[in-house]
């Protein structure tokens, strides 16, 4: 069974530009959960989806933001990046709509210069 | 706002020693998760408890939910290298299903 798999890897933007990351989810699963992980600290929850759907939302200004598309898969969208924008952004599925157990990816580093 | 505390932030010890870290809270949780994540990875779910008590051993790890399930430890006997790296507790509320996350625990082996 494949994992949950992020794209790109790494990703170098300079400030003011837009970042999209990019995550398949473990099939069969229909939530995805995205994360902000910065300095190898703890995980900030940015978004939930599930069926598609926004079900929550972090703390975060609204030019973080994401879709779900029908197969499943999501992208998060970053628009006028931030020099404090730069950490590692996880991605994570899991098989209900319920938090737990989470299956995460390997992370985007996203680097804003 | 609830919150999980993790101590301690930051642990260094030689290979072969036993320590405990430690996720608190004053907020009672439906269940509890331990991941643990090595460098240029994503966290990977160790262990979840879900009973106040419940304790639950992975070889050398033993994992525990407090009685009134507001707080959680994991114990690693006989430390070694390859227990390196950043653990994090996660907690579920009973009024819904987010996830609250500790900051983690960043523990280092030296051999």
């Amino acid at each position: 069974e494949a994992g949950v798999t992020q794209s790109p890897t790494h990703l170098i933007k300079t400030r003011g530009q837009q970042a999209t990351l990019r995550c398949s989810p473990i099939s069969g699963h229909t939530s995805v959960y995205w994360y902000q992980q910065a300095l190898g600290l703890g995980l900030q929850f940015l978004l939930w989806y599930d069926e598609g759907e926004e079900r929550n939302r972090g703390n975060f200004p609204p030019r973080f933001s994401g879709r779900q598309f029908p197969n499943y898969s999501s992208e998060l969208n970053v628009n006028a990046l931030e020099l404090e924008d730069s950490a590692l952004y996880l991605c994570a599925s899991s098989d209900r709509d319920s938090a737990s157990p989470l299956h995460f990816g390997n992370g985007t580093r996203l680097t804003v210069t | 706002t609830q919150l999980l505390e993790q101590s301690p932030q930051f642990l260094s010890i030689q290979e072969g020693e036993n320590l405990t870290v430690y996720c608190n809270s004053s907020s009672v949780f439906s269940s509890l998760q331990w991941y643990r994540q090595e460098p240029g990875e994503g966290p990977v779910l160790l262990v979840t408890v879900v009973t106040g008590g419940e304790v639950k051993k992975l070889k050398r790890l033993t994992f525990q939910f407090g009685d009134a399930r507001k707080d959680s430890s994991l114990h690693i006997t006989a430390a070694q290298p390859g227990d390196t790296g950043l653990y994090l507790c996660a907690a579920e509320p009973d009024s819904n299903y987010q996830l609250i996350w500790g900051a983690g625990t960043k523990l280092i082996i030296k051999p």
